[in-house]
């Protein structure tokens, strides 16, 4: 049975860089499309980004300019950088899989890690 | 970046039909997928391609969508159905969107 569990620092300061990974055990990381999400307290979920296990990438564009995925499939691991973070990055972050559907055009995530919370303070 | 709506809340009493709205520019060629998030747990999908129901959803959550809204339909909605729900869907160039979600009370 596939999981996913995110690690890093829970508390980062303002402008410094969180970085978190998620370890995917179970299962290969292989052949699949990997995303962070993260959730800001009492908010909604927000989609950052999506690696696939080959490399390619993309971005929210409302982060783009601070978020860096990348993938180690030797460690089967993927990993989330956000630079410059404030207190509005505070959040709880999850690693998630996406998976395609039975129908052309059908991508959507179907397995998730618990989520970590980090909190941007000094 | 896409944006998905949907109504803040939602409050039924049990046993009666609970509906939850999603609009969006593209989902008239997109699919729209819900997920289920109770409080402090990460969510998990109830319907996906806008009315299929993955193995373990009770039959009581349906899907379907028309034009640029979806909806989320419970039929005799439970206490323990109380949760967040969040609309999914993909844009045109392939950006991922959350709705802002619903918390829906059940009592």
């Amino acid at each position: 049975q596939v999981q996913l569990q995110e690690s890093g620092p829970g508390l980062v300061k303002p402008s410094e860089t969180l970085s978190l990974t998620c370890d995917v055990s179970g299962g290969s990381i292989s052949n699949y499309y990997w995303n962070w999400i993260r959730q800001s307290p009492g908010k909604g979920l927000e989609w950052i980004a999506y690696i696939y296990y080959s490399g390619t990438t993309k971005y929210n564009p409302s982060l783009k300019s601070r978020v860096t995925i990348s993938v180690d499939t030797s460690k089967n691991q993927f990993s989330l950088k956000l630079n410059s973070v404030t207190a509005a990055d505070t959040a709880v972050y999850y690693c998630a899989r996406e998976v395609s559907g039975s129908l052309a055009g059908s991508w959507y995530f179907d397995l998730w890690g618990r989520g970590t919370l980090v909190t941007v303070s000094s | 970046s896409y944006e998905l709506t949907q109504p803040p809340s939602v409050s039924v009493s049990p046993g009666q039909t609970a509906r939850i709205t999603c609009s969006g520019d593209a989902l008239p060629k997109k699919y729209a997928y819900w997920y289920q998030q109770k409080s402090g747990q990460a969510p998990i999908l109830v319907i996906y391609e806008d009315k299929k129901r993955p193995p373990g959803i009770p039959e009581r959550f349906s899907g379907s969508s028309s034009g640029t809204m979806a909806t989320l339909t419970i039929s005799g909605a439970q206490v323990e159905d109380e949760a967040d729900y969040y609309c999914y869907s993909i844009d045109n160039s392939g950006d991922r969107a959350f709705g802002g979600g619903t918390k829906l009370t059940v009592l």
